[in-house]
């Protein structure tokens, strides 16, 4: 059925460092990839979100690219701060249903 | 305020009881979101619905049901709550035109079964 992996499931980097956390999806017809972010206590908020006409979007200090080809698409963070601390799902939009299905999600840490 | 609401933020019940968890959005979508969030297990769908005549099961709908009052309330029931029910609830809500396949989250509930 469709599935969508995300690893690593936990991510400690330094304050500075870079982040990155990968997702793969088994739906070929999906075209919508977004990202959220859910900090302790509160719902999901979308951070940035990929369309399938195109393979890479920015948005400050965050990024996104997708590979179509290979069913991947990766969220990069640069010069981590200690917000940048939560947890982040990435998903996939199911064409076909309009259903998001959503990774197991990565909960990362930056050390001040 | 808050474009989607939810309420109760927490609730603790019993084995048995009847529950019903509410869901209100002012962002004027049409799609709504029943979302269940545990541990290590990411968010699964529950129910969903298009508009207000529309209810579609998720992946894991046994054991719930919903009723969409009105364009902007969504409501999920637990008619007969069980501990594997305890879980973080999540309501959310998404346009049929122009930005489609983005959602907006509620704050969530935590439900906890005893």
């Amino acid at each position: 059925g469709e599935n969508v992996e995300q690893h690593p499931s936990t991510l400690s980097v330094q304050e500075g460092d870079s982040a990155v956390i990968k997702c793969t999806y088994s739906d070929s017809a999906s075209n919508y990839f977004p990202w959220y972010k859910q900090e302790l206590g509160k719902g999901p908020q979308l951070i940035i979100d990929i369309r399938s006409n195109v393979g890479e979007k920015k948005d400050q200090r965050i990024a996104v690219t997708l590979n179509k080809t290979a069913k991947h698409f990766s969220l990069h963070i640069t010069e981590t701060q200690p917000e940048d601390s939560a947890v982040y799902f990435c998903a996939a939009l199911m064409d076909s249903s309009y259903k998001l299905i959503f990774g197991s999600g990565t909960r990362l840490l930056v050390r001040p | 305020d808050a474009d989607v609401t939810q309420t109760p933020r927490n609730r603790i019940t019993k084995t048995g009881k009847r529950i019903m968890l509410e869901c209100s959005q002012t962002k004027g979508h049409d799609r709504m979101y029943w979302y269940r969030q545990d541990p290590g297990l990411g968010l699964r769908l529950i129910y969903y619905s298009f508009d207000v005549k529309d209810i579609n099961k998720g992946e894991i709908s046994d054991g719930y049901s919903v009723s969409r009052q009105a364009q902007a309330k969504f409501s999920l029931s637990l008619e007969s709550a069980i501990p594997n029910q305890t879980a973080l609830y999540f309501c959310a809500t998404g346009e049929t035109q122009g930005a489609q396949g983005e959602q907006y989250f509620g704050p969530g509930t935590r439900l906890t079964v005893t």
